[in-house]
């Protein structure tokens, strides 16, 4: 059964750093990892999403890498702003349909 | 091109009604799935709909149900409501239905549901 964590539960840091967020996951036969972005009380918005052949998916400020044989999965957000305080989930689809298996998420605070 | 909308967004039912969510999907999507989000947790899985039939089913109990009609909009409908039912329920569409794993999904805002 594949179960999807993700460290730490809360950021809070200053504008203008570079930030990782870590996501893992139990079983490593994946099709695909997806990062999302969740704000206060609305639905979420995909940012990247990485195919079980890739190690990498990048989207201007943002990274995502891939690791299936460590099950780690990291969003590195550079230059961080106010603007990116947000939740971050990531989800693994490991069942297909769009069957995604989703972490509690990171909550992350950019303070000017 | 519009999103995926959702309606009502928000309701609040007591314990025992039924209660029936609705989600438009994205223009040029055939398939729509249902997630269940409870407070600070992830979403999870309850099924998907691809060509008006329900294609893929996560833990959830049969008193949850849904359709899918011909112009891709879908229902979530959920019977005998108890007090854990309290949530966020997300609805995503996507263009492919098949099992490849290769969907992005586009998400609604989401139907926040009290159950009292």
């Amino acid at each position: 059964k594949q179960e999807v964590t993700q460290i730490p539960a809360a950021l809070s840091v200053p504008e203008g750093e570079n930030l990782v967020l870590n996501c893992s996951f139990t079983d490593s036969a994946i099709y695909n990892l997806q990062w999302f972005r969740q704000d206060p009380g609305k639905g979420l918005t995909s940012l990247l999403l990485i195919q079980s052949s890739q190690r990498e998916q990048t989207s201007g400020r943002l990274n995502a890498s891939l690791d299936k044989s460590s099950g780690r999965s990291t969003l590195y957000i550079a230059a961080s702003q106010p603007g990116d305080s947000a939740t971050y989930l990531c989800a693994a689809n490991s069942g297909g349909y769009n069957k995604l298996i989703f972490g509690a998420g990171t909550r992350l605070a950019v303070h000017p | 091109e519009t999103g995926v909308t959702q309606s009502p967004t928000h309701l609040i039912k007591t314990r025992g009604q039924q209660v029936t969510l609705r989600c438009s999907s994205q223009s040029g999507h055939n398939t729509v799935s249902w997630y269940q989000q409870a407070l600070g947790q992830g979403p999870q899985f309850i099924f998907q709909y691809y060509r008006e039939e329900e294609n893929g089913r996560g833990n959830f109990p049969p008193r949850f149900s849904g359709l899918q009609f011909p112009n891709y909009s879908s229902e979530l409908n959920v019977n005998a409501l108890e007090l854990d039912d309290s949530a966020l329920y997300l609805c995503a569409s996507s263009l492919v239905g098949l099992p490849t794993g290769a969907n992005v999904l586009t998400f609604g805002a989401g139907s926040r549901l009290t159950v009292l």
